[in-house]
């Protein structure tokens, strides 16, 4: 079975510190995306990655950055997180060339 | 145009009924549309998936209707019942980078709550 871990399931962090959410995958996938899921708003596509070291914008990459050192980590990273960032946080990841992406459980991220 | 439009915002529906998701998309580009099925606290999981040359896919009680030139598809759960209570998101395939690799635009979902 393929396997999508989040590093936490619920976050709170205070405005303006840094925030890392942590994914990893253990299928050997190439590509891997970072959502925000926000009531009535869907899943939004911040950044994704089909490579190491490759990063591509998603729909809504203001105030994110990505990091992917190694294959099976894709990590998003908050520079100063505000109020407006509190939200859930998906992780994904796909075969090369493949169509369905592989969900982690979230993260719930609480910024007060 | 990389929306894709989904109704209703939420469906409560009685047990053993029919429930029914729309879905509509503009980009004529997107090659593949797949349903993902949320429960809470879980993340979204595949549910099932069509291709634009097909009209109609079913598996078990799950089908997809697709509609190529209204440009439109839709959910159907046959003989609903409460453990199929969860959100619904349609959503939409489209390549990038021109190495065959792709993405997917979702739908804002639809929380279906079946009554027992």
């Amino acid at each position: 079975d393929v396997k999508v871990t989040q590093s936490s399931r619920y976050l709170v962090k205070r405005t303006g510190e840094k925030v890392f959410l942590e994914c990893v995958q253990d299928m050997d996938h190439e590509n891997m995306f970072w959502y925000r899921q926000d009531p009535g708003l869907g899943l939004r596509l911040i950044y994704f990655s089909y490579d190491v070291k490759m990063k591509e914008k998603g729909d809504i990459p203001e105030g994110y950055s990505v990091s992917r050192e190694k294959k099976e980590r894709f990590s998003l990273i908050l520079e100063s997180a505000s109020t407006n960032q509190t939200s859930m946080y998906l992780c994904a990841s796909q075969f090369l060339r493949g169509y369905e992406q592989y969900f982690g459980p979230g993260t719930r991220l609480t910024v007060t | 145009q990389q929306q894709v439009k989904q109704s209703p915002q939420s469906l409560i529906v009685q047990k053993g009924g029919i429930s029914i998701i729309n879905c509509a998309y503009e980009n004529t580009a997107f090659d593949y549309f797949p349903w993902y099925q949320q429960f809470p606290g879980k993340g979204p999981a595949l549910l099932i998936a069509i291709r634009p040359d097909v009209s109609e896919k079913k598996e078990g009680r799950f089908t997809i209707s697709f509609n190529k030139s209204a440009k439109q598809f839709s959910l159907h759960i046959m003989d609903s019942q409460p453990g199929d209570s969860a959100t619904y998101f349609c959503a939409a395939s489209i390549e990038y980078s021109g190495g065959s690799n792709y993405k997917l635009t979702f739908g804002k979902g639809t929380l279906l709550t079946v009554n027992p």
